[in-house]
Order: structure tokens, then sequence, then C-alpha cells
């Protein structure tokens, strides 16, 4: 049964660093590429960043580019998120995703990062 | 990377038909047939619904459907019961990132 459990979350100062993690299991994770979903509380879903299966063209949400890093270790079946000059807006639930085509057909439960001095 | 416009709120009564929209660009929506959607629960993560613009996963009931017409893409839901009550997302490839619709709130009366 595929899973992903994500971790890492917690009370951050604004324009200090976190990073996150999120474990796979239950599927081939070394080809799926992998996705970070992000959601403000009382808002809408939105998409932060995709590390591919083969790490080379990653890309980011604007919001983010520049302050955050996605990476993957396929020997741990992990995906990371590093988000340095954390600012409140990225307060937020971040949910790991991912999917064999265009969409995520696998999400994990979410860890929550709060900004906040 | 602006975020597709979906309805903020839409509703009907048990058995009646809804439809949702979410506009986009030729850069998203009318560029890829990967549109997606997503119904979330209070507290719960996402679940996938429509992929593909009009394919539905096994295990989601066929009232659920979707469909696309140039940057605009629709989900319908027909014989609108209770448990429907939730947040719809619609999702779009867009090169090389992806976008989210703002979400509706969609309400069995």
């Amino acid at each position: 049964q595929l899973q992903l459990v994500e971790s890492g979350g917690g009370v951050v100062q604004p324009g200090r660093s976190l990073r996150l993690s999120c474990t796979a299991s239950g599927f081939s994770f070394s080809i799926y590429g992998m996705h970070w979903v992000r959601q403000a509380p009382g808002k809408g879903l939105e998409w932060v960043a995709v590390v591919p299966n083969d790490e080379i063209s990653k890309s980011y949400a604007d919001s983010v580019k520049g302050r955050f890093t996605i990476s993957r270790d396929n020997s741990k079946n992990t995906v990371y998120l590093q988000m340095n000059s954390l600012r409140a807006d990225d307060t937020a639930v971040y949910y790991c995703a991912t999917g064999i085509g265009y969409y995520y057909d696998s999400w994990g439960q979410g860890t929550l990062v709060t900004v906040s001095s | 990377q602006s975020a597709l416009t979906q309805p903020r709120s839409v509703s009907g009564s048990p058995g009646q038909s809804v439809t949702i929209s979410c506009t986009g660009t030729s850069s998203d929506v009318g560029g890829y047939n990967y549109v997606s959607w997503y119904q979330q629960n209070p507290g719960k993560a996402p679940k996938f619904i429509i992929y593909d613009v009009s394919r539905r996963p096994s295990g989601v009931p066929d009232r659920f459907s979707g469909s696309k017409s140039g940057d605009t893409a629709s989900l319908t839901i027909s014989g609108l019961q209770a448990e429907d009550e939730a947040d719809y997302y619609c999702f779009s490839y867009a090169g090389s990132s992806w976008v989210f619709g703002g979400g509706t709130k969609l309400t069995v009366l």
C-alpha cells in the first residue's frame, strides 16, 4: 500500500530555516516525480515544488523560488524541502504528493509549519 | 503562475446537478489535457476524483465527470448527495510548473 509520511514541521521564527521530509513506502519511489503542496490556514491549495525522478528539471512556485530547495534521496525513499528565509506567509500545512501521471493519486497526511516570532 | 479561477461557492439540493468551472489560460488548462480535480473534506488531505480532464479513478462514482473547452475545465456532479459537501480544487500542468484553482466550496442544501 502506497504511503507518504511527512515530518519536520513546527514553529520557527521569521528568517530562520526548516527542513521537511517525506518518506515513501509501498511503491517504486525512484520512478516517481515528487511534489510539495501547501495550504495556509483557511486557504486553498498551492503547488510549491517538484523534483522529477531524474532530479534534473526541478521547478518551484514563484512564491518560494530562491528560498526553498527540493531534493530527493532514492536510497532512503525520501523527498526533502529545505525552507530558508521563512516568512509569516509560509505558514501552512505542507503535503507531499505524487502520481504516475500529471496528477496526484497519493498524498501524505501533512505537516504544519508555523512561522511566528 | 496565477491561480486558476473557480467560483468561491456553489450549492445544490440532493439529487440535483452542479457544475464547477475552472478557468485558466492557453499556458495551462488550454494548453494541456492534464487537468485534475480534488475533493477535500475539513482537516483531511485532498482526494483525486478526476484526472486527465475527464478520466475517473476506480472507486469514484460515475456521478462525477470532467470536461474541458478551450481554457476552461469543468467538474459536474450529478445526483448530489449530502456526502458530496466539500471543497473542490482543479489543478493543471502548466509546462514546467503546476497550478491549482482557488477552490470551490460545495454546499448540499
